[in-house]
């Protein structure tokens, strides 16, 4: 049961443009949404979140953009450097009567290639 | 930057040996998970650990597994009996709380033979 989706397993644009990377989530009790930056053999890096009381984050060249209707979210990164070259993952949680402890349910990933 | 740190990097065994991860995670942070990914696979939740007792687990954290945080530093993941299906990067991460993301740690790719 895929509840995240990536549908994108690859990206490639060119040195700064912008790059948009997709995900598309079915649980609509999902509430908080990440995105992972992973390089190999190293572990997953934060990036960018966003509540779902927003509709859009934005933290220097990233932006997070949730549609909830749609149940889709997007990161932009403008402008695109040759080192943002990464396997990106969108992650979502749902906030437990805790409000802290909570599990994240990640998508496949999308491995983005910024070309100089 | 703090960083959680997880021995060893890789890890050989043979199939039906226990072994043991290690994680040592961000000092003031209180909730800690393991995850783990299979080669060419997504990530996936095993456990989270609040309080010194398991909050929530996945249904691939079964008998097999157990987790213990000993002295208070460190996070351990215990596989009682490998399978060869148990071969993956396995991942451990702490969190302050939600608004602050979690940290993962590099993994510990484990291999069963």
């Amino acid at each position: 049961d895929q509840q995240v989706k990536q549908n994108s397993p690859s990206l490639s644009v060119q040195e700064g443009r912008i790059s948009i990377l997709n995900c598309d989530y079915t649980n609509s009790m999902f509430d908080y949404f990440l995105w992972y930056k992973k390089y190999p053999a190293e572990g997953p890096t934060f990036l960018i979140s966003i509540s779902s009381i927003k509709d859009k984050n934005e933290d220097g060249r990233f932006t997070v953009f949730l549609n909830k209707s749609a149940k889709h979210l997007s990161l932009h990164i403008v402008p695109s450097q040759p080192g943002d070259s990464a396997v990106y993952f969108c992650a979502a949680s749902v906030t437990n009567s805790g409000g802290s402890n909570y599990k994240l349910t990640f998508g496949k990933g999308t491995l983005l290639t910024v070309n100089p | 930057e703090p960083e959680v740190t997880q021995t060893p990097s890789h890890q050989v065994t043979q199939m039906g040996q226990e072994v043991i991860l290690r994680c040592v995670p961000i000092s003031n942070h209180l909730y800690f998970y393991w995850y783990r990914q299979i080669l060419g696979q997504k990530v996936e939740f095993l456990v989270s650990f609040y309080n010194n007792e398991i909050s929530e687990k996945s249904e691939i954290f079964d008998d097999q597994f157990s987790v213990e945080r000993p002295d208070g530093s460190n996070f351990t993941l215990k596989i009682r009996s490998t399978k060869l299906e148990d071969s993956a990067m396995y991942f451990c991460a702490s969190s302050a709380g939600q608004a602050y993301g979690y940290t993962f740690g590099s993994g510990t790719r484990l291999t069963v033979v």
